[in-house]
């Protein structure tokens, strides 16, 4: 069983530039949710995708986008890159059955700089 | 808004003791509680995880204690070891089930 993979795991940008990160999920999975992580503090919600819809959006601004492709991968685009977008970005993938809970497992991650 | 607070920021503690990490939490509408071990270039990992119609769970040498009405919980770790060291976040969902909240999470330390 492969876990969840990010790449890539450094990111250099400059301020005002466009990223994309991406996430494959956990063998089996279809839902992926992406968290940011800014150093010394919890991870914070951004979206998730369900059958590549958006299934819940965060306290962020819209030119935070994602994609979920039918294979269950996704990405993460962050548009007009600001000083304060520098953070670990986390992408968490699970099999929603229906039940009230469906456990999330996250990946190593990808530390994003904006210069 | 930080809707779960959790404390102490850190904690140091002799290999053996019993470190506890406490969450409080504000939306009622939260009904399941996991707890999250994350060491240094890595994702957080599920550690154990309770619902609020428990009062105690306990997983190994990892322990939560809930209180309902008091809208808190804590982690308690027995015999802690110094591989036990890391950060800890305790986190809560809602009945949708598709956002995580966490808390700032707590660094902790198990000196040897």
């Amino acid at each position: 069983e492969t876990g969840v993979t990010q790449s890539p795991t450094h990111l250099i940008k400059t301020r005002g530039q466009q990223v994309t990160l991406r996430c494959s999920s956990q063998s089996g999975h279809n839902t992926v949710s992406w968290y940011q992580q800014a150093l010394g503090q919890g991870p914070q919600f951004i979206f998730q995708y369900y059958r590549e819809e958006e299934n819940g959006r965060g306290n962020f601004p819209p030119r935070f986008s994602g994609l979920q492709f039918p294979n269950y991968s996704s990405e993460l685009n962050v548009n007009a890159l600001e000083l304060d977008d520098s953070a670990l970005y986390l992408c968490a993938s699970s099999l929603k059955t229906g039940g009230p809970y469906n456990e999330q497992f996250f990946g190593p991650g990808t530390r994003l700089t904006v210069l | 808004q930080q809707q779960v607070k959790q404390s102490p920021q850190s904690l140091i503690v002799q290999k053996g003791g019993i470190p506890i990490i406490n969450c409080a939490y504000e939306n009622t509408a939260f009904d399941y509680f996991p707890w999250y071990q994350q060491f240094p270039g890595k994702g957080p990992a599920l550690l154990i995880a309770i619902r609020p119609d428990v009062s105690e769970k306990k997983e190994g040498r990892f322990t939560i204690s809930f209180n309902k009405s008091a809208k808190q919980f804590s982690l308690h770790i027995m015999d802690s070891q110094p591989g036990d060291s890391a950060t800890y976040f305790c986190a809560a969902i809602n009945n949708a089930g598709n956002m995580l909240t966490f808390g700032g999470g707590t660094r902790l330390m198990v000196k040897p």
